[in-house]
């Protein structure tokens, strides 16, 4: 079991470049969503999908897309990066709701946009 | 909306002492989630609470949900220098699945 696999483990873009963070997981899980964590800001929901096909905004979705065309998988899509998206991302996973909905994280993706 | 505070933001711990970290709710919680991430790493759940002033303890760490189910405490004895991380409170927003976390606090550790 490999758990959350996140790539690129670090990425460098120019403003208004475009690229696509890759997130994949073999647990079968229900629900997987996006984070960002920014310092003293905690992690902040970006997007977030309930199963295949299905997927919603968190907290902070502007700038970002996603779509979930398989359990498995759930990409999140910079259209045009602005410095301001310079952060780590995190994805995660968890089985359906209830007392057993505890998160699994990938190991992060460091994206610097200059 | 739901707002998820945490405090402190630091705390200075000299090895061996105690602390606690406190989270805070505006509404009454469904659960209440805690998660540590180590320098470098990524955040990894610890433990959950959903009943009204359940007490958990894993070895030297002993987490509380208030009566109210408004707010939650982290409380690490004995601090050692494997306790140097964040810890971050999460809770479920308006939907399923949609966790809020808190800031964090960030724990330093003075052997």
């Amino acid at each position: 079991n490999a758990g959350v696999t996140q790539t690129p483990k670090f990425q460098v873009l120019k403003t208004g470049q475009s690229m696509t963070l890759q997130c994949a997981q073999d647990m079968n899980h229900e629900y997987m969503s996006w984070y960002r964590q920014d310092p003293g800001m905690g992690l902040r929901l970006i997007h977030y999908s309930v199963g295949a096909g299905i997927t919603d905004q968190g907290e902070v979705p502007n700038g970002y897309n996603v779509s979930r065309s398989t359990t498995e998988d759930f990409p999140l899509r910079l259209l045009s990066a602005a410095p301001s998206q310079t952060s780590v991302y995190f994805c995660a996973s968890s089985y359906s709701g209830g007392e057993d909905e505890k998160l699994f994280f990938g190991s992060g993706t460091q994206l610097s946009v200059l | 909306g739901q707002q998820v505070m945490q405090i402190p933001q630091y705390q200075h711990v000299q090895e061996g002492e105690d602390f606690t970290t406190y989270c805070n709710s505006s509404t009454t919680l469904s659960n209440i989630q805690w998660y540590k991430q180590r320098p470098g790493g990524h955040p990894v759940f610890l433990i959950q609470l959903v009943k009204s002033g359940e007490v958990k303890k894993q070895k030297r760490l002993t987490f509380q949900f208030g009566e109210a189910k408004k707010n939650s405490s982290l409380h690490i004895t004995a601090t050692q220098t494997t306790d140097v991380g964040t810890y971050f409170c999460a809770a479920p927003t308006d939907s399923w699945g949609k966790l809020q976390f808190g800031a964090g606090t960030q724990v330093v550790v003075t052997p």
